[in-house]
């Protein structure tokens, strides 16, 4: 099956700085990536839709100023938490939409664990 | 809205079958997916099932739709124990072509020696 990477798998940092997560399909071209954040024992919730050449679409309550967005090319996505704080802490997992092959389908990465001290 | 549901646990034993089950709102929904996620670990597509079928089957696994009642099932024949995961179902709702999922909460699944 298609292949999605994150890097780094694990990241801790002081509080007031800011975290980049990479996102890269590996053997397709992702023109939709998707960024949820998945908090302990819970289901992942959707940030933002990030569609190459163009804005991020965030979802309500999300502070794109705080979570911004980059989709340079068809096959990388980054996330980056601004003036993290403790309580942003959390499962970062991005996945790639990958086109009809009999199915629209989400390919997910293996996810990015932040701790905010 | 869009909503999905799951039961949060099951614990089955070793080579018996399991059975998790979804129910979802937005009859829309064009494909409906499950995923399965190991501990510390992203998701992994297990399969999906086009709106219009009844049943899908893939080697262990068997998906059952009934869309009258809005309800899905994944079906794990001769569970193992690395079958031990978190399940989630999830549907495309009415987000069109976006490629937006709505997921339920995930099913824990414990499978006992």
């Amino acid at each position: 099956g298609a292949v999605v990477s994150q890097h780094p798998s694990r990241v801790i940092c002081k509080s007031g700085t800011s975290v980049k997560i990479e996102c890269r399909s590996l053997d397709f071209q992702a023109t939709t990536m998707f960024w949820y954040r998945q908090f302990p024992k819970q289901s992942l919730m959707l940030m933002a839709t990030s569609n190459e050449g163009s804005k991020a679409t965030y979802e309500q309550g999300v502070e794109k100023d705080k979570f911004l967005i980059n989709h340079a090319s068809l096959t990388l996505s980054t996330l980056t938490v601004t003036s993290a704080h403790p309580e942003d802490s959390s499962f970062y997992i991005c996945s790639a939409r990958s086109l009809p092959r009999g199915a629209e389908t989400q390919y997910f990465g293996p996810g990015t664990r932040l701790l905010v001290l | 809205g869009e909503d999905v549901e799951q039961s949060l646990f099951l614990s089955v034993r070793e080579g018996d079958s399991s059975v998790i089950n979804c129910t979802y709102t937005d009859s829309s929904s064009t494909y409906l997916y499950w995923y399965k996620q190991e501990p510390g670990a992203g998701l992994q597509l297990l399969t999906y099932i086009f709106s219009n079928m009844d049943m899908k089957q893939d080697q262990r696994l068997t998906v059952l739709l009934n869309k009258k009642d809005k309800h899905l099932s994944l079906r794990i024949a001769d569970t193992q124990t690395g079958d031990s995961a978190i399940y989630f179902c999830a549907e495309s709702g009415r987000s069109g072509n976006t490629g937006k999922l709505i997921f339920g909460q995930g099913t824990t699944l414990q499978v006992k020696p």
